[in-house]
This record gives structure tokens, sequence and C-alpha cells, in this order.
């Protein structure tokens, strides 16, 4: 069965680094999204992409995060610069339409900032 | 403010008690509504959309039926594996036809033998 991958599964990076969380989404979905989930608190979207733009970002994602997708199978989050707060599971989902279309989720990367 | 709140929190089941999970919302406009299970340090798994009130969706020991104000997951006779976090999250459209979710906190389900 299709499923997102993620990686890495886990990531460890200083403040102030950059990071590139890396995700392949279900082969013939159309729509990208990522979300994440501080531990303990609940999966809070980040945002979504569609035929290369942003459809849609929530006040998370701010000037330091970018979405990609670089070639026909990857689709990327890159955080320009991290900061403590960042650390969490960043999840990856797609779906095949935009519409109330059934989003399937990666395993996820954590992403651990010291 | 669009809201979805699930309870309860946690909860404590033995082998074969049924129970059932609530997922109540106040959003502009309903178009969906997902469970998901969720593992320790895993993503969300799909287990059910649901579109419009009366509605209800059966996999195994798992039924989730939906109202205009909330959704339940029924769980009849659960068994050790059924213990993970059962997440709703609900859909909200956009204009271009995009859309996003917006999940509640979850009920942790422990089972046990």
């Amino acid at each position: 069965e299709p499923e997102v991958t993620q990686t890495p599964s886990h990531q460890v990076t200083q403040m102030g680094q950059e990071v590139i969380l890396r995700c392949v989404p279900i082969s013939n979905h159309l729509y990208f999204y990522w979300y994440r989930q501080i531990l303990g608190q609940k999966v809070e979207f980040l945002v979504s992409f569609y035929n290369n733009e942003i459809s849609e970002k929530s006040e998370i994602f701010d000037d330091q995060f970018s979405v990609e997708r670089p070639d026909g199978s990857n689709f990327t989050l890159k955080i320009r610069s991290t900061k403590l707060e960042d650390s969490a599971m960043y999840f990856c989902a797609s779906s095949v339409s935009g519409s109330t279309d059934t989003q399937y989720f990666g395993p996820g990367t954590r992403l651990t900032v010291l | 403010e669009d809201q979805v709140t699930q309870s309860p929190e946690a909860l404590r089941l033995q082998e074969g008690e049924s129970s059932s999970l609530n997922c109540s919302y106040t959003v502009s406009g309903l178009r969906g509504l997902f469970w998901y299970r969720q593992d320790p340090g895993k993503g969300p798994e799909f287990l059910f959309t649901l579109y419009s009130a009366g509605e209800e969706k059966e996999k195994e020991r798992l039924k989730a039926t939906l109202t205009k104000k909330e959704s339940f997951l029924h769980i009849t006779a659960p068994k050790p594996e059924d213990s993970a976090t059962y997440l709703c999250a609900v859909v909200l459209m956009f204009s271009g036809g995009y859309n996003k979710l917006i999940f509640g906190a979850g009920t942790r389900l422990a089972v046990h033998p």
C-alpha cells in the first residue's frame, strides 16, 4: 500500500542552524501539507502546497520557514535559523485533491534543537 | 474561533469493556471530520472520514458516528492492541478548494488484559 515517507526520522541541530526535512508524498497525490506536534500538544497545521505554490499557511509559518518541491517526488520543509521552540515532531501529509479528501500522514521527523 | 475538543483526555479499559470517545466541535461550516489513530512517536494513521450528520462508518471493533455538533468513536470489546491516542480533526475549507485540518488534543486509550 502506498505511503508517505519522511527523512530523517530524527534530526538534532544547534540553535541558529538551518535544517531541511524531507518527505516523499504518495505518488498520485497533488496536495501536500506540513504539520507539527510539540511534545504533549495538539497536531498543528503549518502549510499546504499545491501546483508549486503555498495555498494556505498558519501564523506559525513565518519567514523562517519555507517549502519546496524540488523535483517530481520530494517535498521539503526548510527552517532557516532554528530556535529552541522549533523542537517538535514534523509530519508531512498528502491528499489526492484539496477538497475534503483524506490526508495521509508520514511517520514524522523528530527535530531537536539544542 | 474554530475549535475541536476531545473527551476524555485519557481512558483506561479492561479488555472487552466497550466505551465511547467524544469529539465536539465549533467550526463555521463543517465540511468533514476525520478520525486518526496515533501510536507513540508515530504519525497519525487514518481511520474514518465522516461528511454529514447521521453518517456512520465501521472498521473491525471501531464505529464512528457524526451529529451536527459532535462525533463519537465507539470501541466494542477492545483488545490491548487498540491502545493508542485517538485523534479527531475537522476540515476547514478555503476559497480555491484548499483545506486544512484542525485537530483535537486526542484521547489516550489504554486497554489492559
